[in-house]
């Protein structure tokens, strides 16, 4: 079974700090791991995948397998960045095709 | 269009039964849903493929669906409980292969009085 852990709940920064959203995983086959955003009053939308290699919006994240994360980075935050964030892990091989959630983080970026 | 879903709200009262629809993104032959909830966060519920159920998440059978030829869904929950209240998602895709991305409709707000 696959599991995805997000270990903030709340992440507060100020406008123009780096900002780094944490996320591990755990999965016994290869993963395909996204971060999706929900902005207030807003759908659930895709940020970025990691098999597509994007950077939107500024954001990046990288998938360390051996440390199974997948951390979300901004260098400069903006205050249109505040939302709820949710990475996700989809498997890349078998059956199942659904997304796995974690608990989301979120993040407030202050004035 | 995005995926829509009908109704946005919903109040029912425990032991009634409730019908959530959902059209997908014209082209899109896969539907998935999912319950939200602040406690348990996201969770799948079901996939859909050309009327057929591919995949199925951990819920009791009181949770159930179907597809329609056109490719629109819906979702049925039976002898409504208080822990049913939550947003329910669906989320289409061409056809929930390896590479498709999910799109996510608005949601439906349960809430079981």
């Amino acid at each position: 079974a696959q599991r995805v852990t997000q270990p903030e709940k709340l992440l507060s920064v100020f406008k123009g700090a780096p900002v780094e959203l944490k996320c591990n995983y755990s999965y016994s086959g290869s993963p395909e791991l996204f971060w999706y955003v929900q902005y207030s009053r807003q759908r659930l939308q895709l940020l970025l995948r990691h098999i597509s290699r994007e950077s939107i919006k500024g954001f990046t994240a990288d998938l360390n397998k051996g440390e199974t994360s997948f951390h979300l980075k901004k260098p400069f935050a903006q205050e249109e960045d505040s939302a709820m964030y949710y990475c996700a892990l989809r498997p890349l091989t078998g059956s199942a095709r659904q997304l796995t959630f974690g608990s989301g983080t979120q993040l407030t970026v202050l004035p | 269009t995005g995926v829509t879903q009908s109704p946005t709200h919903l109040i029912k009262t425990r032991g009634q039964q409730v019908t959530l629809s959902c059209s997908p993104i014209s082209g899109h032959r896969s539907v998935s849903w999912y319950q939200q909830t602040p406690g348990q966060g996201l969770q799948f519920l079901f996939e859909y493929f050309s009327e057929t159920q591919r995949n199925k998440g951990n819920f009791p059978g009181r949770f159930s669906g179907r597809q329609f030829s056109n490719s629109r869904s819906e979702m049925n929950v039976s002898t409504l409980e208080l822990g049913d209240s939550a947003l329910y998602l669906c989320a289409s895709s061409p056809d929930g292969g390896r590479t498709d991305t999910q799109y996510f409709g608005p949601g439906t707000r349960l809430t079981v009085l």
